[in-house]
């Protein structure tokens, strides 16, 4: 069964720094991989999507992700952190026939500090 | 062009009522998801509905929960005799199609907040 495990359910950084929120998956075929944003009581926000070739995907808000199939991981970077991007990030991974499932990760709630 | 609408945003039942939340697809979509998410989880995968039709129920607990979504009207997901473990935000998804054929994206509403006393 395809499952979805993120690194760390908390993360911290300063404002400016690097941000690297990390993401693995497993999958009997070949994923689409999916990182959504949520802020507090508001639905999810799709920040970018890997389907099928470039393995280096951007997003919106300055985010990119890259798929690396031999270690199973689509881990989600920002060169420089922003006080707005304080909030909670979510991998998700496609399954079913027509890709109609998206299976969650446990969510990585980032803190920025100023 | 309006997002994905669910109402209500919060709603509160005693132990044993009924719960009924409403999901209004964005325009042109014909594809409903429900997801749930527990405090401290992650979001789960509950049903997949096109109009009249379920397609994938897999994720739906066996009893008290039902979705429909029928020809006319918003997607309807009821939770009979509800209990304190259904305390969840409930959060409603939709494309245009499904997400493999044309590679689209779910695009998620802004859930509901289901507290059950």
């Amino acid at each position: 069964a395809q499952s979805v495990t993120q690194l760390g359910s908390h993360v911290s950084v300063s404002e400016g720094a690097l941000v690297l929120l990390r993401c693995n998956y497993s999958s009997s075929v070949p994923p689409y991989l999916f990182w959504y944003v949520q802020y507090p009581n508001q639905g999810l926000q799709l920040l970018l999507k890997y389907t099928t070739g470039a393995t280096l995907v951007k997003g919106i808000n300055g985010f990119e992700a890259e798929f690396k199939k031999s270690e199973t991981s689509f881990h989600l970077t920002k060169p420089s952190a922003h006080m707005s991007d304080a909030a909670e990030y979510f991998c998700a991974v496609s399954v079913g026939e027509y890709g109609n499932k998206l299976v969650f990760g446990a969510g990585t709630i980032l803190r920025v500090k100023s | 062009n309006a997002g994905v609408m669910q109402n209500p945003r919060h709603l509160v039942r005693r132990r044993g009522q009924e719960a009924r939340l409403r999901c209004s697809p964005m325009k042109g979509h014909s594809h409903v998801y429900w997801y749930r998410q527990l405090p401290e989880e992650g979001l789960k995968f509950m049903v997949y509905l096109q109009k009249e039709n379920i397609i994938d129920e897999s994720g739906m607990p066996k009893e008290r929960f039902s979705a429909e979504f029928p020809k006319e009207g918003p997607s309807i997901l009821r939770i009979q005799q509800v209990v304190r473990g259904d305390s969840a935000a409930y959060f409603c998804a939709s494309s245009p199609q499904a997400v493999l054929i044309t590679y689209n994206e779910q695009f998620f509403g802004p859930g509901t907040r289901l507290t059950v006393l």
